[in-house]
């Protein structure tokens, strides 16, 4: 199956700084992808849509400010959480859809573990 | 409003048993019924999906069960493995390719040795 690379697995930082997570589709073309973020033992989250070349759409309550989402190329998007706070504290997951054909699949990431201290 | 609703929250098996879970969906436009499979600190991974023009889809211990006129369908895994222990999330989608899922809230799945 299609792979989905995402990055850092796991990071540790300092409140008021900024972390960025790549997701990457390794052998697919993706026009759209996702980035959810997911508490313990609960389901995910949708944070926003991302399609390449244009503006991230942020679901209701997410801060677009905040949560900054770039999605350059048809295989990379990223995540920026500015200003981190120790709320902001959880496990992020990006998921690709790959590019044309009657499959709808999505593909996830691994997932980033973000711990704000 | 939780537009997937999915039961049980949690179900412990034993060994070599089947492990059933539920999920109930509103939309009638919703065309696209995947089930994942999640294990601790991973992302999820797709195990199985269906869609509306069949009842039934069998990939190997995994299978999922569709009732149309009911809106449910089901996930059932023969012969269960304490390796099949994680959360397990049934989703919906509608057609469309900026279409989002439409996510149950998970079962947590022990199989006991």
């Amino acid at each position: 199956g299609a792979v989905v690379s995402q990055h850092p697995s796991r990071v540790i930082c300092k409140s008021g700084t900024s972390v960025k997570i790549e997701c990457r589709s390794l052998d697919f073309q993706a026009t759209t992808m996702f980035w959810y973020r997911q508490f313990p033992k609960k389901s995910l989250m949708l944070m926003a849509t991302s399609n390449e070349g244009s503006k991230a759409t942020y679901e209701q309550g997410v801060e677009k400010d905040k949560f900054l989402i770039n999605h350059a190329s048809l295989t990379l998007s990223t995540l920026t959480v500015t200003s981190a706070h120790p709320e902001d504290s959880s496990f992020y997951i990006c998921s690709a859809r790959v590019l044309t054909g009657k499959n709808t699949e999505a593909f996830f990431g691994q997932g980033t573990r973000l711990t704000v201290v | 409003q939780q537009q997937v609703k999915q039961s049980p929250q949690s179900l412990i098996v034993q060994k070599g048993g089947i492990s059933i879970i539920n999920c109930a969906y509103e939309n009638t436009a919703f065309d696209y019924f995947p089930w994942y499979q999640q294990f601790p600190g991973k992302g999820p991974a797709l195990l199985i999906a269906i869609r509306p023009d069949v009842s039934e889809k069998k990939e190997g211990r995994f299978t999922i069960s569709f009732n149309k006129s009911a809106k449910q369908f089901s996930l059932h895994i023969m012969d269960s493995q304490p390796g099949d222990s994680a959360t397990y999330f049934c989703a919906a989608k509608q057609a469309g390719n900026n279409r989002k899922l439409i996510w149950g809230l998970g079962t947590s799945l022990a199989v006991n040795p």
